[in-house]
């Protein structure tokens, strides 16, 4: 089946600093979510990317679509300590079918 | 806020109760999925439900029975488990036909089998 990687798996960083992050898969993707988990809460949207190069913000995160539609980026500007937690990609082929998650990138945030 | 709630938040149960996990969505959304959560392993899908219909059970035991009495809420009835059913359970909800058909999550319920 499709798997999602993501890629690191967990890194720690000082406050203040970029973060960056991607997520690669085997096959074609038409559409990238990312989500950001908290401990003891679920998943929450950050960014949903539609289109081959797209490039979408929301705040200090940014995520793109890579052109060859099978990988995606997530970055992580002027990080601060509400940032930790667990970043997953997921990835879907046409319109309707389901999604497949990554194992998620652990963001620790060292004040 | 997510739109999606679940209840409980947390449920310890033994290997011969019965249970049930409550999904609530107030988002709209025509479609509502059960995923499980392991540690260290990525999101794995159990059931999907489109406009009430069931459209998907990924080959999960007949120890987890799903329900969906209308498009806004979803249940998972659960007996005779084993402990290693313990594990975080989502729910989701998305629009499809016609919408962007991104997932919400709700805040998930920790199980905890003894």
């Amino acid at each position: 089946g499709q798997q999602l990687n993501q890629s690191p798996q967990s890194m720690f960083i000082q406050e203040g600093e970029d973060v960056s992050m991607n997520c690669t898969s085997s096959s074609i993707f038409n559409t990238w979510l990312w989500y950001k988990q908290d401990p003891g809460e679920g998943p929450v949207l950050l960014i949903a990317l539609y289109k081959a190069g797209e490039l979408t913000s929301n705040g200090r995160l940014t995520a793109q679509f890579g052109i060859t539609r099978k990988d995606s980026f997530l970055n992580i500007s002027a990080s601060i300590p509400s940032d930790v937690g667990i970043y997953f990609c997921a990835g879907r082929g046409n319109y309707g079918q389901n999604f497949v998650f990554g194992p998620g990138t652990r963001l620790s945030v060292l004040p | 806020e997510t739109g999606v709630t679940q209840t409980p938040r947390h449920l310890v149960m033994g290997m011969t109760n019965k249970k049930s996990l409550k999904c609530e969505q107030h988002l709209g959304h025509n479609a509502m999925y059960w995923y499980k959560q392991s540690a260290k392993k990525p999101l794995e899908l159990m059931f999907v439900y489109n406009f009430k219909e069931q459209t998907e059970n990924n080959s999960v035991p007949s120890r987890f029975s799903p329900e969906c009495p209308n498009s806004s809420h979803l249940f998972l009835h659960l007996h005779t488990l084993q402990p290693e059913d313990s594990a975080l359970y989502l729910c989701a909800s998305s629009q499809l036909r016609g919408g962007s058909d991104e997932q919400f999550f709700g805040p998930g319920t920790r199980l905890t089998v003894l």
